[in-house]
């Protein structure tokens, strides 16, 4: 069974700072890996998404990275703002199964 | 990306009665829907899985007869809590399968609380 962790749990930076977010697995056998953000009380919104071939991808201020064989993945989020206060939900897709991990609460201080 | 919606968005509901949480594809066909949970502070687990016109498949430990999926067209699939009870507080989200696209979008979520 796909395990996924992601720490920290709770952060808070000041505004401009720049955001690593970690994601870990157990299972390295996965299709990708898709990184999301959750407004409280909302849905997911799809941030990026990494095929399981891929190293990294880049969207905007957001790069996400993949390592498979050591099953690693971060979030980076460049020069951060208060609208990037959110939870952010790592999910590895394995066999057509999505696992979640618990996610990142993030809160950017102006 | 995929355009989910979620009817209603939050329900509060009497334990003992029945709630229907609709759940459509906007801008596309959907043959397989997911229905995830959420308690406070905790992942999204997977509840069941349903595709369109056959039964839906319940992740272990999720009673199928207390939870019901129809997934009577490719834009429609309705989760129906049965005889609620306060531990079947939760948030429910749906999220279409998309044949031939990796990448998974959700619905906006239904906030249910059972008193």
């Amino acid at each position: 069974k796909q395990e996924v962790t992601q720490i920290p749990a709770a952060l808070s930076v000041p505004e401009g700072e720049n955001l690593v977010l970690n994601c870990s697995f157990t299972d390295s056998a996965i299709y990708n890996l898709q990184w999301f953000r959750q407004d409280p009380g909302k849905g997911l919104t799809s941030l990026l998404l990494i095929q399981s071939s891929q190293r990294e991808q880049t969207s905007g201020r957001l790069n996400a990275s993949l390592d498979k064989s050591s099953g690693r993945s971060t979030l980076y989020i460049a020069a951060s703002q208060p609208g990037d206060s959110a939870t952010y939900l790592c999910a590895v897709n394995g066999n057509n199964r999505l696992a979640f991990g618990k996610g990142n609460q993030v809160v950017v201080i102006p | 990306g995929a355009v989910v919606s979620q009817h209603p968005s939050w329900v509060i509901c009497k334990s003992g009665t029945s709630v229907k949480i609709e759940c459509r594809s906007l801008d596309f066909q959907a043959t397989t829907m997911f229905w995830y949970r959420q308690f406070p502070k905790q992942s999204l687990m997977l509840m069941a899985t349903s595709n369109e016109g056959s039964k839906a498949t319940y992740e272990q430990g999720v009673e199928k007869d207390k939870f019901l999926i129809n997934h009577a067209s490719l834009t429609l699939s309705t989760l129906t809590v049965t005889s609620a009870h306060p531990e079947d507080s939760s948030f429910y989200i749906c999220s279409p399968g998309l044949a031939g696209i990796n990448e998974q979008f959700f619905g906006p979520g239904t906030r249910l609380t059972v008193l």
